[in-house]
């Protein structure tokens, strides 16, 4: 299954307000990272929580980790149209040498003008 | 620098045809991943290499499908034959993981089509 599920599917805001997806995960993880994908395009890198963080900033986006609840939560602030795109989280379980994301299936986020 | 490079962009192929695939990731990266995307599956990975040796190819759904790695500039994803159900956008990705960086930079994908 999954390792990490976003949750809503689909989310649709007015420009100007505040979104907020949510991830959940199975196992113990090193790392969190969220990716965005506009239509057509590859994931672009958005940012990365380590799992002895609690919350990281970044610009207008906000990503919390709770260890204890095996979520995420990811906050775009004063939301643009430009910001239109799925949004996946990806964790990083892996042990040893071994390094390897797990994705999720994503949240589409529509922001109108 | 150009970003990880893949091609073609376009692929529309009849089933049963031989498909390669290919990837140019970004120079110094260490890690290179293959993953397919589809709406049913979501992003799949595939197979991934580090320094040219595959590591974990646990993904590859089946026999048709092999990857290889020749030297640290280019990557292949082979498909023979291929069936309608492997149509779907593949993504090649690279990381540079000894510099102690964890993200993966993604090409623009090969959107595949077999009729």
């Amino acid at each position: 299954s999954q390792q990490g599920e976003e949750d809503p599917q689909a989310l649709s805001i007015q420009e100007g307000e505040n979104a907020t997806m949510n991830c959940s995960y199975k196992t113990s993880i090193n790392n969190l990272q969220w990716y965005r994908q506009n239509s057509g395009r590859g994931l672009v890198h958005l940012i990365l929580i380590r799992s002895n963080e609690r919350e990281k900033h970044s610009g207008r986006l906000r990503v919390t980790l709770d260890t204890s609840k095996k979520s995420s939560s990811l906050l775009i602030t004063a939301s643009r149209a430009a910001d239109t795109a799925s949004y996946f989280c990806a964790t990083d379980a892996s042990g040893g040498s071994n390094y390897k994301l797990t994705f999720g299936k994503g949240t589409l986020l529509t922001v109108n003008p | 620098d150009a970003g990880v490079i893949q091609s073609p962009r376009h692929e529309v192929t009849e089933m049963g045809q031989e498909v390669t695939l290919r990837c140019k990731p970004i120079s110094g990266h260490d890690y290179l991943f293959w993953y397919r995307q589809t709406m049913m599956r979501g992003l799949e990975l595939l197979i991934y290499f580090n320094n040219n040796v595959p590591i974990d190819d646990s993904g590859m759904p089946e026999d048709r499908f092999s990857a290889k790695m020749p030297n640290a500039s280019f990557s292949t994803l082979k498909i023979q034959p291929s069936e309608p159900r492997d149509s779907a956008v593949y993504f090649c990705a690279s990381s540079f993981r000894a510099g102690g960086h964890y993200e993966q930079y993604f090409g623009p994908g090969t959107r595949l089509t077999v009729t």
